[in-house]
């Protein structure tokens, strides 16, 4: 079965400084990743995705995140955050079996934006 | 615009009382989830619909069922909520298709469910 770890459960960082967002999944096959986040009693936004191909994917509000198969790690990336950032992130895997599985998620990371 | 759609957006329930959350699409997605999601804790997955083809994950409680009438519409039944089963509620669609293909998430803006 897939899990995907993320170990950071809060991140402080202040406005206008880079930020990256650890995750790391366990699957036994090619996996299929996303990064969504989630505001305060709001649902699920995805960020990016990465299906194969291209190994550093863009996503949408200036994210990033790079694929590297070797460490097992899909880490979410952004050079410049904004206070409007502050959320909390998910790192997701999805199967491949039958095409409609659910995604196994991440337990979030919660990033603070410091002025 | 297209979007998944859940009504409502807060619901209180007594303990005990059965009640039934809903989840619209405009998308024509095959496939729809719910998902449960407590506080300060990752999604976890109840069942889906692919079609009309239930699957349900192993670990879900039987108090918990669903419904899909149509391509449009599913609903989480509750048959006897307990205090445990306070959280946000997240209704997702996909495209779905063939075998192994993947599609991404979309997600509903979830119901907040209180029990009293």
């Amino acid at each position: 079965a897939q899990s995907v770890t993320q170990p950071d459960i809060h991140i402080t960082v202040s406005e206008g400084a880079s930020l990256e967002l650890r995750c790391n999944y366990s699957y036994g096959a090619t996996p299929y990743l996303f990064w969504y986040v989630q505001s305060p009693g709001q649902g699920l936004q995805l960020l990016l995705k990465y299906f194969s191909g291209d190994t550093l994917v863009q996503g949408i509000k200036g994210f990033e995140a790079e694929f590297k198969r070797s460490q097992s790690s899909f880490n979410l990336r952004k050079p410049s955050v904004h206070w409007s950032d502050a959320a909390e992130y998910f790192c997701a895997v999805g199967a491949s079996r039958g095409g409609a599985d659910g995604l196994t998620f991440g337990k979030g990371t919660h990033l603070i934006i410091q002025p | 615009d297209a979007m998944v759609i859940q009504n409502p957006r807060y619901q209180v329930t007594q303990f005990g009382k059965p009640v039934t959350l809903s989840c619209s699409q405009t998308l024509n997605h095959n496939v729809m989830y719910w998902y449960q999601q407590k506080s300060s804790q990752a999604p976890k997955l109840l069942f889906h619909y692919y079609d009309k083809d239930f699957n349900n994950e192993a670990d879900t409680p039987d108090n918990f069922q669903s419904r899909r009438p149509n391509t449009s519409f599913c609903f989480l039944d509750i048959r006897s909520p307990g205090l445990g089963d306070a959280a946000m509620y997240l209704c997702a669609t996909s495209p779905g298709g063939l075998a192994g293909e993947i599609h991404e998430q979309y997600f509903g803006p979830g119901t907040r469910l209180t029990v009293t």
